[in-house]
């Protein structure tokens, strides 16, 4: 079965740097590739998707990339802001299915 | 925006009994799912759910466990003879597939936290 893995150790960086994220996977490249924003005691909101034959996307100050020869996804904040402290959440999609399997996520903590 | 709602926010419940999680997804999507996070663990699938019936789930949706669509808003998960391990955050999620087969993200609830006691 497919595994997420991500940095489970928290992130600390001073506002206004970028942060980057990590997301390896494991077994099957996966058709789609998202990354979600998750706070305490709430559920996931979505933030990116990127899919397989794509190398990078953006919206606003996040940017996505997904390399399958590495099986790596990186994941970007620019110009980091202590309302983007959060933890971040990759999860991937098999071709055939719509389940999503996410990674354990990255703490991020933008101190000002 | 629209959005997923979900009811209660919070279940405590005695182990052996049913609950029932409620789950108003957003209008005009068609895929609906269960997922579950236990404290400090990662969000894990349970069951997805598609044209009145069960299109996939995981080895944790065993026959404790069912779904349901009553009606055309509401979409249920029922558990029904709680375990101490059942404790958790359940999200809802739905999305909307697209007519030519590309993936469409999925939209989260906020969440049922069900402590059993």
């Amino acid at each position: 079965s497919q595994k997420i893995e991500q940095n489970s150790e928290a992130l600390n960086i001073q506002e206004g740097k970028t942060a980057t994220l990590t997301c390896n996977y494991t077994n099957y490249s996966p058709a789609y590739l998202q990354w979600y924003r998750q706070d305490p005691g709430r559920g996931p909101v979505f933030l990116l998707l990127i899919r397989e034959n794509e190398k990078e996307k953006r919206k606003e100050r996040l940017k996505v990339t997904f390399d399958t020869t590495l099986k790596q996804s990186l994941f970007h904040i620019t110009a980091s802001q202590p309302a983007d402290s959060a933890t971040y959440l990759c999860a991937t999609i098999k071709a055939a299915g719509n389940k999503l399997t996410f990674g354990g996520g990255t703490r991020v903590l933008v101190k000002p | 925006e629209p959005e997923v709602t979900q009811t209660p926010s919070h279940q405590v419940t005695q182990m052996g009994q049913e609950v029932i999680l409620r789950c108003v997804p957003i209008s005009n999507h068609l895929y609906f799912y269960w997922y579950r996070q236990i404290l400090g663990q990662k969000v894990e699938f349970l069951v997805s759910f598609y044209n009145n019936e069960i299109s996939e789930k995981s080895e944790i949706f065993d026959d404790q466990f069912s779904v349901e669509r009553p009606d055309g808003s509401n979409f249920t998960l029922k558990i029904r003879s709680t375990k101490l391990e059942d404790s958790a955050m359940y999200f809802c999620a739905s999305s909307d597939f697209h007519r030519t087969g590309n993936y469409n993200e999925q939209f989260f609830g906020p969440g049922t936290r069900l402590t059993v006691l």
